[in-house]
């Protein structure tokens, strides 16, 4: 399958501070991605779609400007929690389709775990 | 109602049986269905995708599909240890643009 990688895995900052997480797709355009956060035993809960180029389109209940998805090019996006308090503490996880045809199953981002303390 | 709705479970087959976890969903226009397997602490890795009615088999996993009956299902046969997860039922719609994940149900394989 293709691949997606996410970075960084795991990361603890204070409280206050701003944290960046980056989602590449490897070999393949990504028309889509998606971010995902998931709390312990839930599952996982759409935050945001963005597409390349355009402005993420958000879910209901989720801030965008403290959690800001910029999707500048079709390998890279990013999402940046801004000002984290330990409730945003969770594991969040991008998700890229595959652009074109009628392929639209989408691949998974390792993870990043942020713990804010 | 929720978009796409399992059984939490936990769901516990004997090593060796056939596990059947399901899922149904609420948007008629959805296309596209995706099972995915998540260990814990892991990101979910994709398993089947299914889009026409009926069976699709790879392997000792068959996805099921009724459109019908806005019904998806996972076969896991002859079950391993190794298969206890949480399996991820995914939708995707056109209309919407996003993939919409299930709650999990938790599968537990007993030697």
């Amino acid at each position: 399958g293709a691949v997606v990688s996410q970075h960084p895995s795991r990361v603890i900052c204070k409280s206050g501070t701003s944290v960046k997480i980056e989602c590449r797709s490897l070999d393949f355009q990504a028309t889509t991605m998606f971010w995902y956060r998931q709390f312990p035993k839930q599952s996982l809960m759409l935050m945001a779609t963005s597409n390349e180029g355009s402005k993420a389109t958000y879910e209901q209940g989720v801030e965008k400007d403290k959690f800001l998805i910029n999707h500048a090019s079709l390998t890279l996006s990013t999402l940046t929690v801004t000002s984290a308090h330990p409730e945003d503490s969770s594991f969040y996880i991008c998700s890229a389709r595959v652009r074109g045809g009628r392929n639209t199953e989408a691949f998974f981002g390792q993870g990043t775990r942020l713990t804010v303390v | 109602q929720k978009e796409v709705e399992q059984n939490s479970g936990p769901l516990s087959v004997p090593e060796g049986a056939i596990a059947s976890l399901n899922c149904t969903y609420s948007d008629r226009g959805s296309q596209s269905f995706f099972w995915y397997r998540q260990y814990s602490g892991k990101s979910p890795e994709l398993i089947m995708f299914i889009y026409s009615n009926g069976d699709k088999e790879d392997g000792r996993f068959t996805a099921q599909l009724n459109k019908a009956s806005q019904y998806v299902s996972l076969l896991i046969r002859d079950s391993q240890p190794s298969d206890s997860a949480t399996y991820l039922c995914a939708v995707f719609s056109s209309n919407t643009g996003k993939l919409i994940f299930g709650q999990g149900t938790t599968l537990q394989v007993k030697p």
